[in-house]
Formats: C-alpha cells, sequence, structure tokens
C-alpha cells in the first residue's frame, strides 16, 4: 500500500521557468512532511519542510503547498536552474517517527 | 564535522554469503533507519531504531537483520536470506520526531 505517491516520474522545465513537483497522501495521520533532493549515487539531502498546521513554507526559491482536504502537497521551484535537476522525493510522518517516502520524480531543467 | 558516514560506498558479494553494511552518526540522533532504493523505485524502509537496544522491522525487513548496541552505530547485516539483495541502501538518522533525516552517501550491493 502505496501510503506517499509522486505519480509524475519525470519532468522536463525550462531554465528560469517554474518547476512544479507533486505528491498525493493516503494516511490522514501524516502531519509533517518533507522534500528531498538526490544526485545519483549519493544519499538524499533535505530541501524543505511543512508542518500539518501550515498550508505553505517559503524558503528561497523553494514553496511548499499543502492541501490537507485534498491530501496532496506540492513543491514549487521558481526560477528552476541547472544545478536543480535531481531526483525530488516527498517524505511524510506520523506516530511512530517512520519516513514514508514517495518515487521520486527526476527533475530535468534544460538550458 | 558531525555527519553519517556508511561503508563501503561499493561492495560486492557472492549469493549466499552475509554481508554488514555499516553506519556511524556524530550528530548525537537518537532515531537511525536503514532504506532500500531500487531503480524506479522510492525508498523503502527495511528497519528503524528509536533508542539504544531497540529497533523495529520497516516495510521490507525479511531477510535483513539489525543491531543498536551503541547510540550512533545501526548495522545492517544482508543475510543468504534476502531474495534480491542488489540494490543501493540508505542510512539515515533524526533527533526527534519532528525533524528532517539526515542521510549517509550509501552503499551500493552488487550480489553476483
Amino acid at each position: 500500500d502505496q501510503q506517499v505517491k509522486q505519480n509524475s516520474p519525470s519532468l522536463s522545465v525550462q531554465e528560469g521557468r517554474i518547476s512544479i513537483l507533486n505528491c498525493d497522501y493516503t494516511n490522514s495521520m501524516f502531519d509533517y512532511f518533507l522534500w528531498y533532493k538526490k544526485y545519483p549515487a549519493e544519499g538524499p539531502t533535505f530541501l524543505i519542510s511543512i508542518s500539518s498546521i501550515k498550508d505553505k513554507n517559503e524558503d528561497g526559491r523553494f514553496t511548499v503547498f499543502l492541501n490537507k482536504s485534498a491530501k496532496h502537497l506540492s513543491l514549487h521551484i521558481v526560477p528552476s536552474q541547472p544545478g536543480d535537476s535531481a531526483v525530488y522525493f516527498c517524505a511524510a510522518i506520523a506516530g511512530a517517527q517512520k519516513l514514508v517516502f514517495g518515487q521520486g520524480t527526476r527533475l530535468t531543467i534544460n538550458p | 564535522d558531525g555527519g553519517i558516514t556508511q561503508s563501503p560506498k561499493y561492495l560486492f558479494r557472492k549469493e549466499g554469503q552475509n554481508v554488514t553494511l555499516s553506519c556511524e552518526q556524530n550528530l548525537n540522533h537518537d532515531a537511525m533507519y536503514w532504506y532500500r532504493q531500487d531503480p524506479g523505485q522510492g525508498l523503502r524502509l527495511i528497519y528503524y531504531s528509536q533508542i539504544v537496544n531497540d529497533f523495529q522491522k520497516g516495510d521490507i525487513a525479511e531477510g535483513y537483520s539489525v543491531s543498536r548496541e551503541k547510540k550512533e552505530s545501526f548495522p545492517l547485516t544482508v543475510t543468504s536470506a534476502q531474495k534480491n539483495p542488489t540494490a543501493f541502501y540508505l542510512c539515515a538518522s533524526s533527533m526527534g520526531r519532528i525533524t528532517e533525516a539526515f542521510f549517509g552517501q550509501g552503499t551500493r550491493l552488487t550480489v553476483v
């Protein structure tokens, strides 16, 4: 049972435009959500997070939006840069400190 | 520098042999995790530990074993019972419940 889903395996965006990565979840007990960025053959690095009591969190070029009624969150990157090309994972936490990850979305920024 | 270290980065083993992957952290984190990543899939939780001498099975624990004798260390043993051991293994740690986890650089295990 995939509790966190990223339905787009890949996304291609032109440099300077907005990148929007989406994530859906099914477990209403999730109360904290995170986005990680991963380069090949490396561990993921934390990017940005949001608590379920908020609907938006912004950090520089990165903004995460949470829609609890739709059980949906999204990561906006604007403007997109070549160094943003990576795989992005969304993750969620509920209860017993167990991070649940989505399948990842490969973002490619084209010059 | 504080961090989380996995070793080795690449590991080759013959089928039927047990192999242990190392994970050490000096971040004073209470919780540690092992994940497995396969091509085109997300990170799947193998085992996690919230405190020393305690650990719980994740979603795909069959064929794996762990120990947590020290706060800093959380080694993972891939046993011969694991049917498809070839994968990229990631260790992570976190301080508490509402915090981001820090990941190691990963170990790519290839069983031939």
